[in-house]
């Protein structure tokens, strides 16, 4: 599976979009971009995922570049409750197991 | 909607001593994952089953072991506990039928070995 990059931290104010970007050079033309959260010892929570277009979905919109290398995660109106984890990960959707890998991630703290 | 069941939701067991962790997925859904996550650190896939058959396995200690039953939930094993073990234990549920690999996760297992 394709490596990501993500800031270790960002800050948002409560109100306003919160950007997330995620850096995904080697993926693959078969390899989905998924996103999910962790909110501070719960279970990770599924939010969004894409394999070339946008995405958007009650939770958030998911940008992905034209050449697939990158991505943002858009929280469009973040509020003290999106405090949390974010986790992009890419992974081929098969059969096999499907586990995910969470690495590092982006810790986004929304203040008031 | 209905959501990923684990019990116990807390446990405390001394050194060298077992534990029987507990998941029930979502109706429906065919694959079952388990995950480990340490204080401070990013869950870790231990192992996973899909049509009651184990699919894939990831950093579980021989120590450990789990199995999917005919209904669908699954158990994890694990025998003489030694204090890192002590983390929280995530089970998640996805179907394979669905086409993508949306897992739901459970509330976790907070696992103290004293």
């Amino acid at each position: 599976d394709a490596k990501t990059t993500q800031p270790p931290s960002m800050d948002c104010a409560e109100g306003r979009a919160a950007n997330l970007p995620c850096n995904h050079s080697t993926i693959s033309g078969n390899e989905y971009v998924y996103w999910y959260r962790q909110i501070h010892s719960q279970g990770p929570q599924y939010i969004i995922h894409g394999l070339k277009n946008n995405e958007t979905n009650e939770m958030a919109s998911l940008i992905i570049t034209e050449d697939r290398k990158s991505s943002t995660l858009i929280l469009p109106h973040a509020t003290l409750r999106d405090t949390a984890v974010y986790y992009c990960i890419v992974r081929v959707d098969n059969n096999a197991g499907n586990m995910l890998t969470f690495g590092g991630g982006t810790r986004l703290m929304v203040k008031p | 909607a209905a959501g990923v069941i684990q019990s116990p939701r807390h446990l405390i067991k001394e050194k060298r001593e077992t534990a029987t962790l507990k998941c029930y997925p979502i109706p429906r859904h065919d694959t079952v994952y388990w995950y480990q996550q340490g204080p401070g650190q990013d869950p870790q896939f231990l192992i996973s089953f899909y049509e009651k058959m184990q699919s894939d396995k990831g950093s579980i200690p021989d120590r450990f072991s789990a199995q999917q039953f005919s209904d669908y939930h699954s158990e994890l094993n694990m025998s003489s506990l030694e204090l890192g073990d002590s983390a929280l234990y995530f089970c998640a549920s996805s179907s394979q039928t669905s086409g993508s690999n949306k897992q739901y996760f459970g509330p976790g297992t907070r696992l103290t070995v004293t």
